[in-house]
Parts: structure tokens; C-alpha cells; sequence
């Protein structure tokens, strides 16, 4: 079946960066017709997407953080690897990351747990 | 870059009652792309409704999804206890969502 999950760092400082690993598994990263998506949820607060990579390593990035993100993946690894740097304590959030299905008109039809972020001296 | 707004924001309803939820966006989007999520707390997004009206596997038939253009729809032709959620609409997986809307009960 389909998994995918988060894992990384718990507590970053201000000023760090973050580095976060997407390990999935029941699909590959070299299906043209799947990709991942990273999602960001602050506290009580609405989802933001924010990175993308697809089977080709094509990648698109939020507008807003384009400057502080960067993706990528290691497919003989099943892992998408987030990093953002110069991280703020507006950053705190709890960090998903989900499989796009182009067979689902592009959705993202499997999500991982999520992972709990806090930026914090 | 599209932007999509979610309305109401707080939806206050009875169960049994239906439930209208309002995504639009800024400039016409293909319904091909538009989806909707549910997202209960302390849980991870659930994909509902694909491509504006394909429901995801496993979701029950009471919610239904339409739309086209700028203007798409989820409705939840009677609330269950367990459809109190924050729903989200999405035009495409690699793309910003709506801001959501939170189904309350009244």
C-alpha cells in the first residue's frame, strides 16, 4: 500500500536550517505519473503548499518562500528531501508532505502524518 | 498566480443538515484540476473530490462536488457526526489552496 512519511529535526533555532525527508514506499519517484508535494500547517491555521518535485526532477515552489526552499530526491532511496533555510518562529508548523496522482487529475490522493516543527531559541 | 477564496469560512449547521461550501477563484481554473479536502483535527489532510466531481476512493456519496469556470461547489447532501471538519479546495497538487472552511456544529 501506499505510505508516506516525515521525519526531521523537532526544534530548529532561529537563523537554522531546516531539512526535512519524505520516505515513501507502494509507488516510485520515477513514475511519470506521480510526485510529491511538501504542505506546511501552522498552529490553528489553514494549509500552505509550498514545494513540488515530479518524476522528471521538474520542481515548482511557492512564491512566497521561493527564496528559502529547495527540493529534490533520491529515487533509488524513495526519498523527497525539503531544506529551508533561515528559519523563523512564524515557520512552527506541522510539515506534510503528499503524493500528486496525475491519474487523480493531479490531487493528492496519500498524505504522510505530518511532523510537528518548532522554531525556537 | 491563482488565488482561491473559500466561503463561508465558519458554516454552523445540525447534522442531517446539507451543507453548501463555496471555492472561487481568481481567474477560470480547469475543472479538470479543482479538489477538495477534508481535514479533521490532529489529522492529516483526506483527499474528497478530484477533477471537481470524481469522488476519492471510499468517500461516501453524500458528498458531491460541481462547479466550472471560477465558481466550484462541495456539498454534503446530510451531515454524519463525523463530517465536522475544515474542508479545503486545491486547483491543482502543486498550487496554493483556499483559505477553508470550517463545518461546525450548531
Amino acid at each position: 500500500q501506499v505510505t508516506l512519511k516525515e521525519s526531521g529535526p523537532v526544534l530548529v533555532k532561529p537563523t537554522e536550517t531546516l531539512t526535512l525527508t519524505c520516505t515513501v514506499s507502494g509507488f516510485s519517484l520515477s513514475n511519470a505519473r506521480m510526485g510529491v508535494s511538501w504542505i506546511r500547517q501552522p498552529p490553528g491555521k489553514a494549509l500552505e503548499w509550498l514545494a513540488h518535485i515530479f518524476s522528471n526532477d521538474e520542481k515548482s515552489y511557492s512564491t512566497s518562500l521561493k527564496s528559502r526552499l529547495t527540493i529534490s530526491k533520491d529515487t533509488s532511496k524513495s526519498q523527497v528531501v525539503l531544506t529551508m533555510t533561515n528559519m523563523d518562529p512564524v515557520d512552527t508548523a506541522t510539515y506534510y508532505c503528499a503524493r500528486l496522482n496525475w491519474n487523480r487529475h493531479a490531487s493528492l490522493d496519500y498524505w504522510g502524518q505530518g511532523t510537528l516543527v518548532t522554531v525556537s531559541s | 498566480e491563482i488565488v482561491l477564496t473559500q466561503s463561508p469560512g465558519t458554516l454552523s449547521l445540525s447534522p442531517g443538515e446539507r451543507a453548501t461550501l463555496s471555492c472561487r477563484a481568481s481567474q477560470s481554473v480547469s475543472s479538470s484540476y479543482l479538489a477538495w479536502y477534508q481535514q479533521k483535527p490532529g489529522q492529516a489532510p483526506r483527499l474528497l473530490i478530484y477533477g471537481a466531481s470524481s469522488r476519492a476512493t471510499g468517500i461516501p456519496d453524500r458528498f458531491s462536488g460541481s462547479g466550472s469556470g471560477t465558481d466550484f461547489t462541495l456539498t454534503i447532501s446530510r451531515l454524519e457526526p463525523e463530517d465536522f471538519a475544515v474542508y479545503y479546495c486545491q486547483q491543482y497538487g502543486s498550487s496554493p489552496f483556499g483559505g477553508g472552511t470550517k463545518v461546525e456544529i450548531k
